[in-house]
């Protein structure tokens, strides 16, 4: 079955324990995307990649970080988790930011840092 | 940057009503407008989608107008059932831009 997979689906951390949160995809797609959900924000972009080894920062990059080395993976990182960081997580995929191919949600990973 | 705005926040609908649901964009230029669906528990799932050289698209009980003159384009679901009951997002690709930009969502609850 095609997906974008996430784990955890939940979290719950104190301030300023590293973590990650994982993403992957079986689809051979070559954009992948980290968006927040927060209620009256929507969704907004934190980073983003167009293949491997290639990622740009979206909307909201400060206090993460991310990886792409190899093109089904692209994990999030939380260096240092501050409680502004609480929201519910999403992973997206396209097979190409060309050509507005439709994305790709993963079912999200909902994060509260204490 | 695109900036969308999406109306209302929350809709209420009895059965079998119909529902829209209305979004304004910034850019002019934008030239692709998604709309999705997001049920509980669950990422958000396209539904329908539009690009800037059609005026309407429909998909059995769903359908999307666009008006690029006034830069707004909007959502309708005829003959609403519970399922039907979520989250829904619009969203703009403006030119220049390798993201979309959502709106803030729209609540649609379905009184059976």
């Amino acid at each position: 079955e095609a997906q974008v997979t996430q784990n955890p689906r939940y979290l719950i951390t104190v301030t300023g324990k590293k973590l990650t949160v994982t993403c992957s995809q079986n689809m051979n797609h070559e954009y992948m995307s980290w968006y927040r959900q927060d209620p009256g924000l929507g969704l907004r972009q934190i980073y983003y990649s167009m293949n491997v080894e290639v990622t740009d920062k979206g909307d909201v990059p400060e206090g993460y970080k991310v990886s792409r080395k190899e093109k089904r993976n692209f994990p999030l990182i939380l260096e240092s988790p501050s409680p502004n960081q609480t929201s519910l997580y999403f992973c997206a995929s396209s097979l190409s930011i060309r050509g507005n191919s439709p994305l790709h949600f993963g079912n999200g990973t909902r994060l509260t840092v204490t | 940057g695109e900036n969308v705005e999406q109306h209302p926040s929350t809709l209420s609908v009895q059965e079998g009503d119909s529902a829209v649901i209305k979004c304004t964009y910034s850019d002019s230029a934008s030239n692709y407008f998604p709309w999705y669906k997001q049920e509980l528990g669950k990422g958000p799932q396209l539904i329908i989608d539009i690009r800037s050289n059609v005026g309407e698209k429909k998909d059995q009980r769903i359908a999307v107008t666009l008006n690029k003159t006034a830069k707004h384009f909007s959502l309708h679901i005829t003959e609403t059932q519970p399922e039907d009951s979520a989250v829904y997002f619009c969203a703009a690709r403006g030119t220049g831009r390798r993201a979309l930009t959502f709106g803030s969502g729209t609540r649609l609850q379905v009184q059976p």
